[in-house]
């Protein structure tokens, strides 16, 4: 199984409808993000959260909000789908410690195809 | 602000060809790792690398090899004798490392590689 999970992998919908994207994570790491991928541009950052209680707005976040459940979920919403929308969606965790080995790099889903009609 | 450039859109290359890809980065942070991330034709991010600022050490890995350059700011990735299975789009990333801004990575906009037999 994924240490990383999405949910759906794949959804199309209409403008104007309300979204959610699922993330939940097994790898403990307390920091987790959104990315949005469209081509030509690489992946942007849409929020971030460090920990349960903390949650940051990335360079993209017009048009999204997100909900940390718990240390393991972290949800990304469109309130009202529009077009431009339309991309693919990382959830990605990471772990601070350095200090323990670790690379520090991003641990990514598999990504969340979104079309919005 | 961070950023980085990855000039090249897409390269095509024929089988057994090396290919280079650039990365250049820009940062006022004297402390930060620098990153490589595959994605291949299925969309999964695959985690290549780490360099940190501190290690202009160049690396290879079997087939993959990378240059980190501080002087000029560039971070290069070059496959040897290319193969089918390296067609992918390629990612360089840049994580700085302060309190706040750990684990926000820019990403570049990435370099389609693709390989023809």
């Amino acid at each position: 199984d994924a240490d990383v999970t999405q949910t759906p992998r794949n959804r199309i919908t209409k403008t104007g409808k309300r979204i959610m994207l699922e993330c939940s994570q097994t790898k403990g790491h307390d920091r987790m993000y959104w990315y949005r991928q469209d081509p030509g541009l690489g992946l942007r950052l849409i929020y971030y959260s460090f920990d349960v209680k903390d949650i940051n707005k990335g360079e993209i976040s017009d048009g999204y909000s997100v909900s940390r459940q718990a240390q393991a979920k972290f949800s990304l919403s469109l309130e009202s789908a529009i077009p431009n929308q339309t991309a693919l969606y990382f959830c990605a965790t990471s772990d601070l410690k350095i200090r323990d080995g670790n690379t520090g790099e991003l641990f990514f889903g598999e990504g969340s195809r979104l079309t919005v009609l | 602000a961070q950023k980085v450039t990855q000039a090249q859109t897409e390269i095509s290359v024929v089988e057994k060809e090396d290919v280079t890809l650039d990365c250049v980065y820009e940062t006022r942070d004297t402390t930060y790792y620098l990153f490589w991330y595959k994605q291949p034709p299925s969309g999964e991010l695959v985690f290549l690398i780490r360099r940190n600022s501190f290690d202009e050490q160049n690396e290879i890995s079997g087939r993959y090899s990378w240059n980190f350059q501080k002087s000029t700011s560039s971070f290069n990735f070059t496959i040897t004798a290319s193969q089918v299975v390296d067609s992918a789009v390629y990612f360089c990333a840049l994580s700085v490392m302060t309190t706040d801004s750990w684990g926000k990575f820019q990403f570049g906009a990435g370099t389609q590689v693709v390989v023809t037999p």
